[in-house]
């Protein structure tokens, strides 16, 4: 596709369950990366991917938060035991990778997890 | 520990007038800084790139300014519009090589025709 697209664009689940986010980022971007927005806030980083393994995990919370790309194109954003905490817009973004620093960021439109 | 900061956190101008954002951050020694635009309920859009060696980047109506020396970076919208209302938000990498970025909490800008 033309830009970067994430599914769902809502989710709604119960407090302890699972829930799987999916982005497929724009061909030919190595570099992918997820942030969380809560309301009013910016985005914080999560985790940042180059190619298929992760670069930098440092912004995932715990161990209930698991990302995965496993051919080096579409992302998998894993949450077990979900909590009422949680719930915030998930944003994947992609970029091609610059040596420096990172390129220039596309976003998709988010996933909008609600916990119960 | 980089931090961004943007002031004010919302600004209301009438149709047509020019405006300054802001955006100033605690570790100068940045690869580059972007400025994004995000409407409610959607992501974000890049609007402008700037590198740690550049000064300022024009994008159509909107310019951006770098001055790494001082940690900040202007957004600057000429002739405003209503379709510029939006929150506007700006980011830079944590420390030099990090390839994620550290964003402001954005200035909500409301454009009243």
């Amino acid at each position: 596709g033309a830009g970067v697209s994430q599914t769902p664009s809502n989710k709604v689940t119960e407090k302890g369950k699972y829930v799987e986010l999916r982005c497929d980022p724009i061909s030919g971007h190595t570099a992918l990366y997820w942030y969380r927005q809560s309301l009013g806030q910016g985005p914080e980083f999560l985790i940042y991917f180059q190619g298929t393994g992760a670069a930098d995990d440092s912004g995932l919370p715990n161990d209930r938060f698991f990302a995965v790309r496993p051919e080096g194109s579409v992302s998998t954003l894993k949450i077990q035991r979900t909590e009422r905490g949680d719930s915030a817009v998930y944003l994947c973004a992609s970029s091609l990778v610059l040596a420096g620093g990172p390129g220039e960021l596309f976003f998709g439109e988010g996933s909008r997890l609600t916990v119960l | 520990k980089q931090e961004v900061t943007q002031i004010p956190a919302a600004l209301s101008v009438p149709e047509g007038e020019n405006l300054v954002l802001n955006c100033s951050f605690t570790d100068s020694a940045i690869y580059n800084l972007q400025w994004f635009r995000q409407d409610p309920g959607k992501g974000l859009t890049s609007l402008l790139l700037i590198q740690s060696s550049q000064r300022e980047q024009t994008s159509g109506r909107l310019n951006a300014s770098l001055d790494k020396s001082s940690g900040r970076s202007t957004l600057y919208i000429a002739a405003s519009q209503p379709g510029d209302s939006a929150t506007y938000l700006c980011a830079v990498p944590p420390i030099r090589g990090a390839q994620k970025l550290v964003f402001g909490q954005g200035t909500r800008l409301t454009i009243n025709p």
